[in-house]
């Protein structure tokens, strides 16, 4: 069975400073990871995603996050932190190759970021 | 373009009542998921519908049911509620193929069981 953890329930930073979200996954096979960013009261919202490739990948608003197999993680990024990146974050996986894998993602636990002014 | 809309926004029910939540997913997908969101859990997939026909169930008893229209929205159903059916109910809408797992969300339906 596929899973992911988010080691930190929460990660604060100071504005202009640079973050990092952490996630470490664990599956069997080649996965596509992903990044989705909640903010209160609303749904889900796509950051970024890693399927193949360059193990850096570039996503909205200024995010990125690298891939790191010999680890399993693909930790979340971001060079100078806003006050409105503040947010909860989740890291997710689907395996692909499966026919039926579909949109079936596996989500972590979500880590809730505060950017401090 | 809308979004995906999901009704109704919050709804509050007691024990062994039963709900329907209904969501629009954007214009041109073809596959709806539902994922139940709370505190203890996180977010868990529900299941996932594509062309009417369900493709992937998570782990939820039977009470929890949906289906999928030929226009592709969707309905979910949970019947003889509890307390612990509380949460918030995410759907979200995709295209298929390449973009698979790229998860276009509602809002939600905030669901209170008293």
């Amino acid at each position: 069975a596929q899973s992911v953890a988010q080691p930190e329930d929460q990660v604060k930073v100071a504005e202009g400073n640079p973050l990092t979200v952490k996630c470490t996954y664990s599956v069997s096979g080649n996965p596509y990871l992903f990044w989705y960013v909640q903010y209160p009261n609303r749904g889900l919202q796509f950051l970024l995603k890693y399927i193949t490739g360059d193990n850096l990948v570039k996503g909205s608003y200024g995010f990125e996050a690298e891939f790191n197999k010999s680890q399993t993680s693909f930790h979340l990024k971001k060079p100078s932190a806003l006050v409105s990146d503040s947010a909860l974050y989740f890291c997710a996986v689907r395996v692909p190759g499966q026919d039926n894998a579909g949109n079936m993602l596996t989500f972590g636990g979500g880590t809730r970021l505060m950017v401090k002014p | 373009k809308a979004g995906v809309t999901q009704t109704p926004r919050y709804l509050i029910k007691t024990r062994g009542q039963q709900v329907t939540l209904s969501c629009s997913p954007i214009s041109g997908h073809r596959s709806v998921s539902w994922y139940q969101q709370t505190p203890g859990q996180g977010l868990q997939f529900l299941f996932e519908y594509f062309s009417e026909t369900q493709r992937n169930k998570g782990n939820f008893p039977g009470r929890f049911s949906g289906r999928q229209f030929s226009n592709s929205r969707s309905e979910m159903n949970v019947s003889t509620l509890e307390l612990g059916d509380s949460a918030l109910y995410l759907c979200a809408s995709s295209l298929a193929g390449v973009a698979a797992g790229e998860l276009f969300f509602g809002e939600g339906s905030r669901l209170t069981v008293l």
